[in-house]
């Protein structure tokens, strides 16, 4: 069945430090995906998202990263900050979501 | 932020009690989620709506019904509530279109006892 999934249950990094959360999906057909950060105790919120016609797109601190040869799509964190640390999930035009990086910010 | 509501934000009930999970938003939006999900762990969608009277079941198969006779409101029921309904419900709603992202509310946390 479609799924998207991410590769690291849990990822701890330095405050200051930059941060990679990656994302693989299933459906070639996808075209569009999105980040969430969820915090503890709440629903998830959006970050970012990225159309299939786009390799690369950039926020505040936030970039995502495609790319459909091989399925994936990546989040960084630029700067790292404790209020970053959250649970990450990508998720597919679809709406199917995967279990969620945990990301700890060490002060 | 976005304008999407949850009640109550936490329920602790008996087994056999029937209960209600209110979702609303002021966005009117179309299409509105049920999620299900457990702590540190994804999200699993229970149901769908793509806009007033209609309503699908999600991929997770869930032994909730919901209603969507308001555009605004699209409350969760639980006939017979037990210990496995135990989990987080998330609301979301979204715009009608191909890369709409959708909003989430601060989400349900039932504990049946």
């Amino acid at each position: 069945g479609e799924s998207v999934g991410l590769h690291l249950p849990t990822l701890s990094v330095q405050e200051g430090d930059n941060s990679i959360i990656n994302c693989a999906y299933s459906n070639s057909a996808s075209d569009y995906f999105i980040w969430y950060k969820q915090e503890s105790g709440k629903g998830p919120q959006f970050i970012i998202d990225i159309r299939s016609n786009m390799d690369k797109r950039q926020g505040q601190r936030v970039t995502v990263l495609l790319n459909k040869t091989v399925k994936h799509l990546s989040l960084q964190i630029a700067a790292t900050q404790p209020g970053d640390s959250a649970v990450y999930f990508c998720a597919d035009s679809k709406f199917y979501f995967g279990t969620g990086t945990s990301l700890t910010v060490i002060p | 932020e976005a304008d999407i509501y949850q009640t109550p934000r936490y329920l602790v009930i008996g087994t056999g009690k029937k209960i209600t999970l209110e979702c609303s938003q002021t966005m009117g939006h179309d299409k509105m989620y049920w999620y299900q999900q457990d702590p540190g762990m994804e999200l699993h969608l229970i149901h769908y709506s793509y806009g007033v009277n209609s309503t699908e079941k999600g991929d997770l198969s869930s032994e909730s019904t919901v209603s969507r006779i308001r555009t605004e409101h699209f409350p969760l029921t639980l006939e017979s509530a037990r210990p496995s309904h135990t989990s987080q419900y998330l609301c979301a709603s979204r715009r009608d279109g191909p890369w709409e992202t959708q909003y989430f509310g601060p989400g349900t946390r039932l504990l049946v006892l």
